[in-house]
C-alpha cells in the first residue's frame, strides 16, 4: 500500500524557515517523480514544485510564487522528500501536500504569520 | 504558464441527474510523440487530500466508479458524472501536467439541489 506522511509544518514568522518533510513507502520511491503541492485556507490547489528521479537527473521545477526560495531534495536511502522554505511570506501560508502518480499524503499545515 | 479554467465555478444538481464540469487549458496538452493528452481530474472532500479520478484525460483510476467518465482533448475537457449521488458532493479540479508548473484549475464545487 502507497503511503505518503508529511511532517514538519509549525508556525513561523514571516522571513523564517521551515523544512517539510515527506517519508514515502509502498512503491519504488527512487524511481518516482515527486511533487509538492499546497492549498491556502479556503482555496484551490497550487503546483508548488516537483523533483524527477535520481536516473533523471534528480531536476527540480517550481512555481514562480517560491523559485528562488523553495527548495526540493530528495533521499533515496531514507525514502524521503523534502521541501526547504526559505524567507516565508504570510501568503505561504496553507497545508502542504507531497503526491507522486495519483497519490497523496494527508498533508501538513504550515501557518506563516507574526 | 498554461492557465486552466474551469466551469462553471460552481453547481447543483439534483440526485440521480448529471453533472458536467468544463476544463479549459490555454494551449494545447495532447503531445504527439506519446498521443496522449496531459490531463488529470481529482476530487476533494473537506478535510481530505485531493483524489485521482482521471489520468491522460480519460483513464479512469481503479475503484471509481463508472457513472464517472472524462472526455476532450487538445484545450477542452469535460468530466461528467451520471446519476448523482450525495457522496458525489465535493470540490473537482483540473490539472494539466504537460509542462511544469502542473497548474491546476479553480475548482469547481458540486452541491446537491
Amino acid at each position: 500500500e502507497v503511503q505518503l506522511v508529511e511532517s514538519g509544518g509549525d508556525l513561523v514568522k514571516p522571513g523564517g524557515s521551515l523544512r517539510l518533510s515527506c517519508a514515502a513507502s509502498g512503491f519504488s520511491f527512487s524511481n518516482a517523480f515527486m511533487n509538492w503541492v499546497r492549498q491556502a485556507p479556503g482555496k484551490g490547489l497550487e503546483w508548488v514544485g516537483r523533483i524527477k528521479s535520481k536516473t533523471d537527473g534528480e531536476t527540480t521545477d517550481y512555481v514562480a510564487a517560491v523559485k528562488g526560495r523553495f527548495s526540493i531534495s530528495r533521499d533515496d536511502s531514507k525514502n524521503t522528500v523534502y521541501l526547504q522554505m526559505n524567507s516565508l511570506k504570510t501568503e505561504d501560508t496553507g497545508v502542504y501536500y507531497c503526491s507522486t502518480d495519483g497519490y497523496w499524503g494527508q498533508g501538513t499545515l504550515v501557518t506563516v504569520s507574526s | 504558464d498554461i492557465v486552466m479554467t474551469q466551469s462553471p465555478d460552481s453547481l447543483a444538481v439534483s440526485l440521480g441527474e448529471r453533472a458536467t464540469i468544463k476544463c479549459k487549458s490555454s494551449q494545447s496538452l495532447f503531445h504527439s510523440s506519446t498521443n496522449k493528452n496531459y490531463l488529470a481530474w481529482y476530487h476533494q472532500k473537506p478535510g481530505q487530500p485531493p483524489k485521482l479520478l482521471f489520468y491522460w484525460a480519460s483513464t479512469r483510476e481503479s475503484g471509481v466508479p463508472d457513472r464517472f467518465s472524462g472526455s476532450g482533448s487538445g484545450t477542452d475537457f469535460t468530466l461528467t458524472i451520471n446519476s448523482l449521488q450525495a457522496g458525489d458532493v465535493a470540490v473537482f479540479y483540473c490539472q494539466q501536467y504537460y509542462s511544469p508548473p502542473y497548474t491546476f484549475g479553480q475548482g469547481t464545487k458540486l452541491e446537491i439541489k
